[in-house]
């Protein structure tokens, strides 16, 4: 089974600069020609709301401060010009095969 | 605009089984594009995969939960549901539906990423 690990645990920043989240996994999650990695965002008491899917397609609305990057085990979330509203969890999740398991999150916090 | 609503008790007694259902409206369950997926969510922790169905009746499930889940679907309601079995206080969550989208290939297709979510409902599981 694929693990799917999230660095940093918790990342603290200030609105205005660049985060950078990280997912790592345990084995290749990457075809010829796509990525299998999608990222979410959760707010409190909220569900999460797809962000980025194939590593780095944005979803429907999500504005391009959001990108995503990566192959192979490697995988990046970049959130330029943080605004108040991002400073909340974000997941990764590997598809392609079963099980579609997470990573264990990431909180953004405001420094 | 697609959504899902998730319903059921929210109290279980321990060793009993937890039974959610998720009404889709606003689309057919019945699309060829789609998976019906279930995810779990403890308090204060992270999300949890237990498993996905087609309309036709194909399942995936988490390999920790396989042998206490069982999902269905009922094309007649557009509804899909979920029963877990001899839970315990470990199983109290916030349990979410969600469509799970199938990411197809020239090798063929299978269950992608969530989007969107219902809004997800508490189960806690307790005497």
């Amino acid at each position: 089974e694929i693990v799917l690990t999230q660095s940093p645990g918790t990342l603290s920043l200030s609105p205005g600069e660049t985060a950078t989240l990280s997912c790592r996994a345990s084995q290749s999650i990457s075809t010829i020609g796509h990525n299998h990695l999608a990222w979410y965002q959760q707010k409190p008491g909220q569900a999460p709301r797809l962000l980025i899917y194939g590593a780095s397609t944005r979803a429907t609305d999500i504005p391009d401060r959001f990108s995503g990057s990566g192959s192979g085990t490697d995988f990046t979330l970049t959130i330029s010009r943080l605004e108040p509203e991002d400073f909340v969890m974000y997941y990764c999740q590997k598809y392609g095969t079963s099980p579609y398991t997470f990573g264990q999150g990431t909180k953004l916090e405001i420094k | 605009q697609l959504q899902l609503q998730e319903s059921g008790p929210g109290l279980v007694k321990p060793s009993e089984t937890l039974s959610l259902a998720c009404t889709v409206s606003g689309g057919s369950i019945r699309s060829t594009s789609y998976y019906w997926g279930w995810i779990r969510q403890p308090p204060g922790k992270g999300l949890e995969w237990i498993g996905s169905i087609y309309y036709g009746g194909n399942t995936y499930y988490s390999p920790s939960l396989k042998s206490r889940v069982t999902i269905s679907v009922d094309t007649s309601k557009n509804q899909f549901s979920v029963r877990l079995s001899s839970v315990t206080a470990a199983d109290t969550a916030v349990y979410y539906c969600a469509r799970h989208t199938l990411y197809c290939s020239t090798t063929g297709c299978s269950p992608g990423w969530f989007d969107p979510w219902g809004r997800g409902t508490l189960v806690t599981v307790s005497s």
